[in-house]
């Protein structure tokens, strides 16, 4: 069981929206900005989407946000596209731990 | 660019230790906001955090694998290196080696997340 509760799946429709929760306690997530989020396509290594909560690392589209609220983080894909289509991790640093979610699969329809 | 790349046994005995190493290239390990760590992830499932270690030696490890986890860092060879013992089956995934980037000072400072990850080696544990 991860640390951090994300739903296994999402799915939406090219040029839609999607927003993927990460639901962690008030000693990571709800305690600290330090939310990552990462993209991964299997086979490749994860790739850094978002830092800080809502940070977009330089070369990351602007279609990729994030935010928090309490003890839930959440990342949102605007624009939809094929590309996007992959598993993305929450994450939570807190007390010398790097905390990860689960994982939810987002599949573009 | 940095660039991380991991070496070591793909398959590996029953209670033996796993030793895999991670070579830091376009860059030096030596870098007081960096900590550089291990991430797994078992088939079919999410990631797990196995720890990180600084230049200067100190090392923050998750809590569910510390007793059998140990790293180290090689500054002359630009290196970091992982070692878990007592091998079982549940300890089958891929290893990423990764960077971490915090404050200077100590990552509850300032937190960045992990900017840099190798491409993963895949370990086998079976007889």
């Amino acid at each position: 069981q991860s640390a951090l509760t994300q739903p296994a799946s999402v799915s939406g429709s090219p040029g839609q929206s999607i927003t993927i929760s990460c639901t962690g306690t008030s000693s990571d997530i709800g305690a600290y900005n330090y939310v990552s989020w990462y993209q991964h396509h299997p086979g490749k290594a994860p790739k850094l989407m978002i830092y800080e909560v809502g940070l977009r690392p330089s070369g990351v589209s602007n279609r990729f946000s994030g935010s928090k609220s309490g003890n839930t983080a959440s990342l949102t894909i605007s624009g939809l596209q094929a590309e996007d289509e992959a598993d993305y991790y929450c994450s939570s640093y807190t007390f010398g731990a790097t905390l990860f979610g689960g994982g939810t699969k987002l599949t573009v329809l | 660019q940095v660039q991380l790349q991991e070496s070591g046994p793909g398959l590996v005995k029953p209670s033996q230790t796993l030793s895999l190493s991670c070579t830091v290239s376009g860059g030096s390990i030596r870098r007081g906001d960096y900590y550089w760590g291990w991430i797994r992830q078992h088939p079919g499932k999410g990631l797990e955090w196995i720890g990180h270690i600084h230049y200067s030696g100190s090392t923050y490890y998750n809590p569910s694998l510390k007793s059998r986890v140990t790293m180290s860092v090689d500054t002359s060879e630009n290196q970091f290196s992982l070692k878990l013992n007592s091998l079982t089956a549940a300890d089958t995934a891929v290893y990423y080696c990764a960077r971490e980037r915090c404050s200077s000072t100590s990552c509850l400072d300032s937190y960045y997340g992990v900017d840099v990850w190798g491409q993963g080696t895949t370990v086998t544990v079976s007889s």
